[in-house]
């Protein structure tokens, strides 16, 4: 079945602390794959990934995709209560324009 | 930045009444989409539009309808509201489909 898995699914941390959120997925004929926060909200885009190996970086976030071993994690440093949101991995669809999301990860920061 | 406005944050109906949801995006681009969310099945799509008056049905389009008769707009359409249409239903665009889509604040609709 062509999913996307995130994990885990809930994660409650202290401010300061470094989080990973994992996503795995089944497929390989895919262009890239995408990371949104989800806040009250509109989810939010954090990078696009379309290249294995390649980190990308934003402030404290940053983000690689293993297209040989099929996941992605994204790592959040220093974490701030802020970060508080749902964290959506997304892969799209080679030759259409659909999105196939995670059921996202939950992360609470507490101060 | 990329502007994606929908035109209600909450809106309550009545079931069998018609109700429309509209998205407007300020940057020109060429695809639309429709989604619902809703706890534990993430987001669906219910329809996308890759041109004016162009649209494709999602994964779940039954008891939806959409216009886009302007590049900007792009409008859902619930043509007899029922109680499991209930949801959290957000817009998004993007450039092209090598662009990540960017959404709207979303609709909470409530159908009573």
């Amino acid at each position: 079945e062509d999913k996307v898995v995130q994990s885990p699914l809930s994660l409650v941390v202290h401010e300061g602390d470094t989080v990973t959120l994992n996503c795995s997925y089944e497929v390989t004929n895919f262009r890239s794959l995408l990371w949104y926060k989800q806040e009250k909200k509109a989810p939010t885009f954090l990078f696009m990934l379309t290249s294995s190996g390649i980190e990308k970086k934003s402030g404290r976030l940053s983000s690689i995709l293993d297209k040989k071993e099929l996941f992605s994690i994204l790592n959040i440093t220093a974490t701030q209560t802020g970060d508080s949101a749902v964290y959506l991995c997304v892969r799209d669809t080679s030759g259409t324009y659909k999105y196939i999301f995670g059921t996202g990860t939950r992360l609470k920061v507490l101060a | 930045d990329v502007k994606v406005t929908q035109s209600s944050r909450y809106l309550v109906k009545r079931t069998g009444e018609k109700v429309f949801l509209e998205c407007v995006q300020d940057m020109d681009h060429e695809n639309m989409f429709w989604y619902r969310q809703d706890p534990g099945l993430g987001l669906r799509l219910i329809y996308f539009s890759y041109d004016v008056k162009m649209k494709e049905k999602g994964d779940i389009p039954e008891g939806y309808s959409v216009s886009r008769e302007k590049k900007e707009r792009f409008s859902l359409i619930l043509e007899s509201a029922s109680t499991n249409q209930t949801s959290m239903y957000l817009c998004a665009s993007s450039l092209n489909r090598d662009q990540p889509q960017h959404f709207g604040d979303g609709t909470r609709l409530s159908i009573l």
